[in-house]
């Protein structure tokens, strides 16, 4: 079965550009999660989106962050303009359900540069 | 509220030695409780996860957890490590809800040769 897919695995950008981080979760998952993980600060919940809803942004950290889910199959979260405390790896998530049982299943990330 | 603690950041242990990485929790409702594995430049793993029921969970590549209520743990043993289980590994708790899980900061595992 395939797993969440990230792309690109890596990104390399000059400040002040904008960054698009995509996404496809696992087929059927109905909950889909932005990560992002730092040394400083460890792995933070940025969204969460059920049924393609956003439920809770309060982790996405100023209005230079976006997150879209257009269907089921695909989100994008969007850095612009992007500046170099934004340099992490950014991971997604998807899970199946809304009780908080069931585990959630990471892509490989994407290692973000920003210079 | 929920949150976790990791105790250990960094924990050394020579190879085939037994490991216990731990785990506390703080909630004010029943919990749910993972471990989940992350290796290099990679995502996060399931390892094992406790929802209810007896409280020694296994989980895989001969990993286990005990939850003990008393003590809010959720201790992570392995009674022999190989080389292969070197990675970082994170405690979560989840009290229900919509799905926001709270991760701890990790405990990096290093299996020495």
């Amino acid at each position: 079965d395939a797993g969440v897919i990230q792309s690109p695995r890596h990104e390399v950008t000059e400040m002040g550009q904008e960054v698009t981080l995509r996404c496809k979760p696992i087929s059927g998952h109905n909950s889909l999660f932005w990560y992002r993980q730092t040394m400083m600060r460890g792995l933070e919940l940025l969204i969460y989106f059920n049924n393609n809803v956003p439920i809770d942004d309060s982790g996405m950290p100023e209005d230079r962050f976006s997150a879209k889910m257009p269907n089921a199959s695909f989100s994008t979260l969007k850095i612009q303009p992007s500046e170099p405390r934004d340099s992490a790896v950014y991971f997604c998530a998807s899970s199946l359900g809304e009780t908080g049982v069931q585990p959630q299943h990471f892509g490989d990330g994407t290692r973000l540069s920003i210079l | 509220a929920q949150s976790v603690t990791q105790l250990d950041s960094q924990v050394p242990v020579f190879e085939e030695a037994p490991v216990e990485l731990r785990c506390n929790y703080s909630s004010s409702v029943s919990v749910y409780l993972f471990w989940y594995v992350q290796y290099p430049n990679q995502g996060l793993q399931l390892l094992l996860k406790y929802l209810s029921g007896s409280t020694l969970v296994k989980g895989i590549n001969g990993f286990e957890a005990e939850f003990n209520k008393s003590q809010t743990s959720f201790h992570l043993r392995k009674p022999s490590v190989h080389i292969s289980d070197t990675a970082e590994y994170f405690c979560a708790v989840n009290s229900g809800g919509y799905q926001k899980v709270t991760f701890g900061t990790g405990t990096k595992l290093q299996v020495i040769p």
